[in-house]
């Protein structure tokens, strides 16, 4: 199993509500990532977890908030978003745990967000 | 620090045509190097990767690319592209050190004409 699901595949919410977006994986990976896209842009990066420990956090507004509840779940909770803050929400993961493997990610679908 | 630039934000072909899509790095260190396409309302998918060895990797769809040291770039080539070649394509780079910081160029959307 080579694949990452995200759901939902699309989330319109208003700027008080709360959300929450959900990545899995089963194909035993240490490192999960939550990267942003905008149109015709590349994909930024967000946050890394690496062994479910917060390992990178590139200076995200606190009203995203990442989860790993274990090694195949990663959330991110979303509160108080801004209208600029609509883009395609990407997961990915890497690298199996015995550190064999060759270091791409893997990236699900996304999750194409809306706030109004 | 990496920094990919990808020159040409847009590469239109007839189908049957070769194209090539070009991709040049920089870096103070050691680096992998990938190919991503991403298919509209679609995520990335690998095309295909540098990590040792052989310079030129090719992918199974007809892709190859050039691993070039002295130049520093990765440029991407298929012979005869095809109608379903239509996609963003994305270099991108990570230190060999410190594989999660993934850095990607700003893309080239190639559209294949009949």
């Amino acid at each position: 199993d080579t694949e990452v699901t995200q759901t939902p595949k699309h989330l319109v919410m208003g700027m008080t509500n709360k959300k929450s977006l959900k990545c899995e994986q089963h194909m035993g990976h240490r490192a999960m990532y939550w990267y942003k896209q905008k149109a015709k842009k590349p994909p930024e990066l967000m946050f890394v977890y690496s062994y479910e420990k917060l390992s990178i956090n590139e200076s995200v507004p606190s009203r995203f908030s990442p989860e790993c509840p274990n090694s195949s779940l990663l959330n991110l909770h979303l509160h108080a978003l801004q209208p600029e803050d609509s883009a395609l929400y990407l997961c990915a993961s890497s690298q199996d745990r015995s550190g064999t493997s060759s270091y791409e990610q893997y990236f699900g679908p996304g999750t194409r967000l809306t706030v109004t | 620090a990496q920094s990919v630039t990808q020159l040409d934000s847009q590469v239109p072909v007839f189908e049957e045509a070769p194209v090539e899509l070009r991709c040049n790095y920089s870096s103070s260190v050691s680096v992998y190097l990938f190919w991503y396409v991403q298919y509209p309302n679609q995520g990335l998918q690998l095309l295909l990767k540098y990590l040792s060895g052989s310079t030129l990797v090719e992918s199974i769809n007809g892709f190859e690319a050039e691993f070039n040291k002295s130049q520093t770039s990765f440029h991407l080539r298929k012979p005869s592209v095809h109608i379903s070649d239509t996609a963003e394509y994305f270099c991108a780079v990570s230190d060999q050190e410190d594989t999660d910081k993934l850095i990607f160029g700003t893309g080239t959307r190639l559209q294949v004409f009949p």
